[in-house]
């Protein structure tokens, strides 16, 4: 079946503009994880989401970043007024439960120049 | 901070069986062992968990200690197409703190 999309793959912004990245989960997934990854190094969390709820926000950086989701599908990263230290690629993940295994999408690579 | 300790580098040869240790001396009762694995340049992708009885499935087998403060993972014929990077995560079965905490994980390199 399908697996977890993220879009765009790629996106090169200026400093100071927003920008908007899309998770589409696993069909019928109830948990949804959004995570960054600088380069070379490991996996950041950043926010949970348990349907359209998110219980655990105590990843995001600053108040710059904020993400919704709707429902049990689509969810996305807005991150305002960007700038050089948000490059990364950035990851999301579900599951069929809170505590399950996740499965990954292929993530954005988000520069800023 | 990670609550497990693994190799920073290991290498192996292609065909032959793929050990990758990890210490994780505080675990919990209730704290499950995940192995994940990050191929360049591609997102995460789960491998194997278990508890504390040994696991098997299509991908590798994961044998727990009887005190489950070490877990090794066995990929038992590898391929070239294994060369990631391997992550070790505990966490618990179900408790308020959903955030899988990552480490640096071993950079396994199948050589031919």
């Amino acid at each position: 079946g399908a697996g977890v999309s993220q879009s765009p793959s790629n996106k090169v912004t200026e400093k100071g503009k927003d920008v908007e990245l899309r998770c589409d989960p696993i069909s019928g997934h109830t948990a949804l994880y959004w995570y960054r990854q600088r380069l070379g190094q490991g996996l950041e969390f950043l926010i949970y989401f348990q349907g359209n709820s998110a219980p655990d926000k105590s990843g995001l950086p600053s108040d710059r970043f904020s993400a919704e989701r709707t429902g049990e599908s689509v969810s996305t990263l807005t991150i305002q007024r960007t700038q050089q230290e948000d490059s990364a690629v950035y990851l999301c993940a579900s599951s069929p439960t809170p505590w399950g295994e996740q499965y990954f999408g292929p993530g954005t690579r988000l520069t800023v120049t | 901070d990670a609550k497990t300790t693994q190799p920073p580098s290991m290498d192996c040869a292609e065909g032959r069986a793929a050990n990758l240790p990890c210490n994780h001396s505080t675990i919990s009762g209730n704290e499950y062992v995940y192995w994940y694995r990050q191929i360049h340049s591609q997102g995460p992708q789960y491998i194997i968990h278990g508890l504390k009885n040994n696991e098997t499935n299509e991908m590798a087998s994961l044998i727990i200690t009887e005190d489950r403060k070490s877990s090794t993972l066995i990929l038992p014929h590898a391929t070239l197409r294994d060369t990631a990077v391997y992550y070790c995560i505990v966490r618990p079965s179900m408790d308020s703190n959903y955030q899988l905490i990552w480490g640096a994980g071993t950079k396994l390199i199948i050589k031919p």
